[in-house]
């Protein structure tokens, strides 16, 4: 166990449809970072925040956005969903996210399936 | 920009034969290195990590590996394999501008035979 905790662990929904992934980090941890699985894509960055502030961004569509609240805890939207949006969604944490260059812990995912 | 790639998106040994998974890495700066282990419908779990400092790392459940910088690589080994190792393993990289960004490679299948 990571100690990162993601909510829900499956979510269903069609197309046009919009979702929210939770994640909540290990206790102390600043930083929080979205990252998508997919099958033909596989492991791509999206976005991390530290300590309620955008760090870097990647592979991040327009349809998506995130933010960190001041419990630190982070949230994913998902809208206007594709079919092509079905993946696992995971979410890491680490410390104190100076310099960006620390061990992540992921948890365990939340997998979207858009129908 | 970083990038890994993992040579061999499935590797099949027997039990109790060495493991040898094979990752290369491209980095403008010194990289920080990490593997990471995918059990079916679970999370990322942390293998091992490279930062600085001693270039052969030893991780959990008898793994290890070896960063060779001038070979640009960063292979995991473990001398026995053993059934529970059955995963899909992830190299990954980090640092330079990318910032928190974690590069991964395309993953690598183990399947271990009895």
């Amino acid at each position: 166990d990571s100690g990162v905790t993601q909510t829900p662990k499956h979510l269903i929904t069609a197309t046009g449809q919009r979702v929210t992934l939770r994640c909540s980090p290990r206790s102390g941890d600043l930083s929080v970072y979205w990252y998508q699985q997919s099958l033909d894509q596989g492991l791509q960055f999206l976005i991390q925040y530290y300590n309620g502030e955008e760090r870097a961004k990647g592979n991040i569509l327009e349809r998506f956005s995130a933010q960190q609240f001041p419990d630190l805890h982070s949230e994913l939207n998902l809208s206007s969903l594709e079919l092509g949006d079905s993946a696992l969604y995971f979410c890491a944490s680490s410390g104190s996210g100076a310099g960006g260059l620390e061990t992540q812990y992921f948890g365990p995912g939340t997998r979207l399936l858009v129908l | 920009a970083q990038s890994v790639t993992q040579l061999g998106s499935h590797v099949s040994v027997s039990e109790g034969a060495l493991v040898l998974l094979r990752c290369n890495y491209s980095s403008s700066v010194p990289p920080y290195l990490f593997w990471y282990v995918q059990y079916p419908n679970q999370g990322l779990q942390l293998l091992l990590k490279y930062t600085t400092g001693a270039t052969l790392v030893k991780g959990i459940n008898g793994f290890e590996a070896e960063f060779k910088k001038s070979e640009t690589s960063f292979h995991l080994t473990k001398p026995s394999a053993h059934m529970s190792d059955a995963a899909e393993y992830f190299c990954a990289v980090l640092g330079g501008t990318s910032y928190g960004k974690l590069t991964f490679g395309q993953g690598t299948i183990l399947t271990v035979h009895p």
